[in-house]
């Protein structure tokens, strides 16, 4: 079974740091590129980085950017996202997606989040 | 990129249809076939329904179908049910390598 599993969320006070996982399993991870994607409390869904398979090219939100790593381990399997000088305003679920290309690239699997807190 | 631009809500009886529309501009929706819309139940994650336009993922019931037209999308369910019921997103990749995801619409089956 295709899936992916994110971890690492939690509380952390304004200006903290915290470093998002996300484990994947069923497919051949290192062929694929992909996302973070974010959705706070009651909002829609934000697009937050991009990483390609090889994890040589990656994008960033104007948002995180400069704040936000994103980057990836294909022997681990793992995808991961570390988050840095956090704001009240990066309180959201977090998302991993994996993106598949058949015209455009688009988000076919993705993980049920992991919950981020930004508060005092 | 601003979001795109979609309806609050809509509603519908069951074995109705309708139909949320995304307005963007020439440099996302309009610009290429690079929509994509989702599905979100509350507390799960989104589910892939459409791909580039109107492309369809195996699984996903004939039901949902995707068109486009200058900056606008759609996504048309017919023969509602129940389990219709949801937040839609539309979203495109767009011309600054990115993704832009509209503001969802909540889609209520009376």
């Amino acid at each position: 079974e295709v899936q992916l599993v994110e971890s690492g969320g939690g509380l952390v006070q304004p200006g903290g740091s915290l470093r998002l996982s996300c484990a994947a399993s069923g497919f051949t991870f290192s062929s694929y590129e992909m996302n973070w994607v974010r959705q706070a409390p009651g909002k829609g869904l934000e697009w937050v980085s991009y990483i390609s398979s090889s994890g040589s090219t990656i994008y960033y939100a104007d948002s995180v950017k400069g704040r936000f790593t994103i980057s990836r381990d294909n022997a681990k399997n793992s995808l991961y996202l570390q988050m840095n000088s956090l704001r009240a305003e990066d309180t959201a679920v977090y998302y991993c997606a994996r993106v598949v290309v058949v015209v455009a690239p688009n988000m076919d699997v993705w993980g049920k989040g992991t919950t981020v807190t930004v508060s005092s | 990129q601003s979001a795109l631009t979609q309806p609050a809500s809509v509603s519908g009886s069951p074995g109705q249809s309708i139909t949320i529309s995304c307005t963007g501009t020439s440099s996302d929706v309009g610009g290429y076939n690079y929509v994509s819309w989702y599905q979100q139940h509350p507390g799960k994650a989104p589910k892939l329904m459409i791909y580039d336009v109107s492309n369809r993922p195996s699984g996903v019931s004939n039901r949902f179908s995707g068109s486009k037209s200058g900056n606008t999308a759609s996504l048309t369910i017919s023969g509602l049910q129940a389990e219709d019921e949801a937040d839609y997103y539309c979203s495109s990749y767009t011309s600054s390598s990115s993704w832009v995801f509209g503001g969802g619409t909540k889609l209520t089956v009376l």
